[in-house]
């Protein structure tokens, strides 16, 4: 069955790097996303990797993807307090399934 | 701004009302869904549409009925509803409802919500 698993929060001080890690469990996965949910927000797009990718750099993120382990993780360099959001990883699965979503790591900056 | 709207922005109404949320898209998209976000449960699929088909209603009551009367429109009518059901409710949108080798297709794209309170 499809599953994606996210820690819960992630707390880190304004100006490091935050790593926001994903696991999912269907290997047939085609591509993968990252969403941030602002407070009182819907989703918004942040970025997505083709699953034959195993890196894609847009920026201050780094999307970094292991697909032996299963693995997505999400790279913020630099980090802001606008940054501070829900970040939820999800998955698009061929076939008759939308797409699969985590639920979501609250990312707190520390100023 | 995504070109996904969703009206009103917030609803407060009592457990005997009826309502209802709605939801545009300008993007030329046909599958268009539902989802509650609360607390308890962070983002739950209620209902997905495929080109003006229901393709998925995951266990939902009753008391939330969607209606979608072309692609770029969705509704969900809400009629007795109980305090648990206070959440956000928000509508996405994208290409098709599921998975192919064609880039992105079942790319989701957000509305901002609709934060529903029942009294």
């Amino acid at each position: 069955g499809e599953d994606v698993e996210q820690s819960l929060f992630l707390s880190v001080r304004e100006g490091d790097s935050s790593v926001i890690n994903c696991t999912y469990t269907d290997s047939s996965s085609t591509y993968l996303y990252w969403y941030k949910q602002e407070p009182g927000a819907g989703l918004q797009l942040l970025t997505y990797i083709f699953s034959n990718m195993d890196m894609k750099q847009d920026q201050r993120l780094t999307v970094l993807l292991n697909k032996k382990d299963k693995h997505l993780s999400l790279r913020i360099a630099d980090t802001q307090t606008g940054d501070s959001a829900i970040y939820f990883c999800a998955e698009s699965i061929r076939g008759n399934t939308p797409l699969v979503f985590g639920k979501g790591t609250r990312l707190s900056v520390i100023a | 701004e995504t070109g996904v709207t969703q009206t009103p922005r917030h609803l407060v109404m009592g457990m005997t009302n009826k309502k209802s949320l709605k939801c545009e898209q300008h993007l030329g998209h046909n599958a268009m869904y539902w989802y509650k976000q609360s607390a308890k449960k962070p983002l739950e699929l209620m209902f997905v549409y495929n080109f003006k088909e229901q393709t998925e209603n995951n266990s939902v009551p009753s008391r939330f009925s969607p209606e979608c009367p072309n692609s770029s429109h969705l509704f969900l009518h809400l009629h007795t509803l109980q305090p648990e059901d206070s959440a956000l409710y928000l509508c996405a949108s994208s290409q098709e409802a599921s998975g192919s080798l064609t880039i992105g297709t079942d790319t989701q794209y957000f509305g901002p919500g609709t934060r529903l309170t029942v009294l």
